[in-house]
């Protein structure tokens, strides 16, 4: 059974650029949430979606979307790319919201902003 | 807000210690608690679930206590190897309407275990 995915792997960017991520949940799999991880802050929350909806949005600024499409795959877009933006983000799927089976991770995208 | 505390944040031990690490959160309202491994610059592994109406789980040489209404869950180790050398995680995933399925993390505990 196929985990989940994240892609790329890796990615370099320029300020002021815009970037998209690609995560596809495990087949079944209807929320999907994505975390931003960094040296100083730790794992945070950026949102989730369950069933192509944003059902919870974290404390970040409007240069960071998302969406789910039909089949639960989920996409972020960061617009405007800052240097504090470089971080490993990592997209986790559920059954549902996480509360009998927990979330599964992928690997990450490594952002880097230059 | 839901705030998670892992202590302690660094451990060193030599290979075939017992280990307990320590997680503590302060909102009682979660599903379930997850401890996840975390190797350097990948992703994170799920070990243990713990559903908030159980008190513990185990796999193999990993062992994760719950209490709920005390805010706290311990992970235990048995005869740790180097291979277990990684930073180690404890996340809660809320119950609350506002804030349904999020994962509220700890800032992990970096474990070496040398040989």
């Amino acid at each position: 059974k196929a985990g989940v995915t994240q892609t790329p792997r890796y990615l370099i960017k320029t300020r002021g650029q815009q970037v998209t991520l690609s995560c596809s949940p495990i087949s079944g799999h209807r929320s999907v949430s994505w975390y931003q991880q960094t040296p100083g802050q730790g794992l945070q929350f950026l949102f989730e979606y369950f069933s192509e909806t944003q059902r919870n949005k974290g404390n970040f600024p409007g240069r960071f979307s998302g969406r789910q499409f039909s089949n639960s795959r989920s996409e972020m877009n960061v617009s405007t790319l800052e240097l504090g933006d470089s971080a490993l983000y990592l997209c986790a799927s559920s059954p549902s919201q996480g509360d009998r089976y927990g979330y599964t991770f992928g690997s990450g995208t490594r952002l880097t902003v230059v | 807000k839901q705030e998670v505390t892992q202590i302690p944040a660094a451990l060193s031990v030599p290979e075939g210690e017992n280990l307990v690490l320590n997680c503590s959160f302060t909102d009682s309202a979660i599903y379930n608690l997850q401890w996840f491994r975390q190797d350097p610059g990948k992703g994170l592994t799920s070990l243990l679930l713990i559903q908030s109406s159980q008190r513990e789980q185990t796999s193999g040489r990993l062992n994760a206590s719950l209490d709920k209404s005390s805010g706290r869950s311990t992970l235990y180790i048995a005869a740790s190897q180097p291979g277990d050398s990684a930073t180690y995680l404890c996340a809660v995933t809320s119950d609350r309407g506002s804030t349904l399925g999020r994962l509220y993390f700890g800032r992990g505990t970096q474990l070496t275990v040398w040989p």
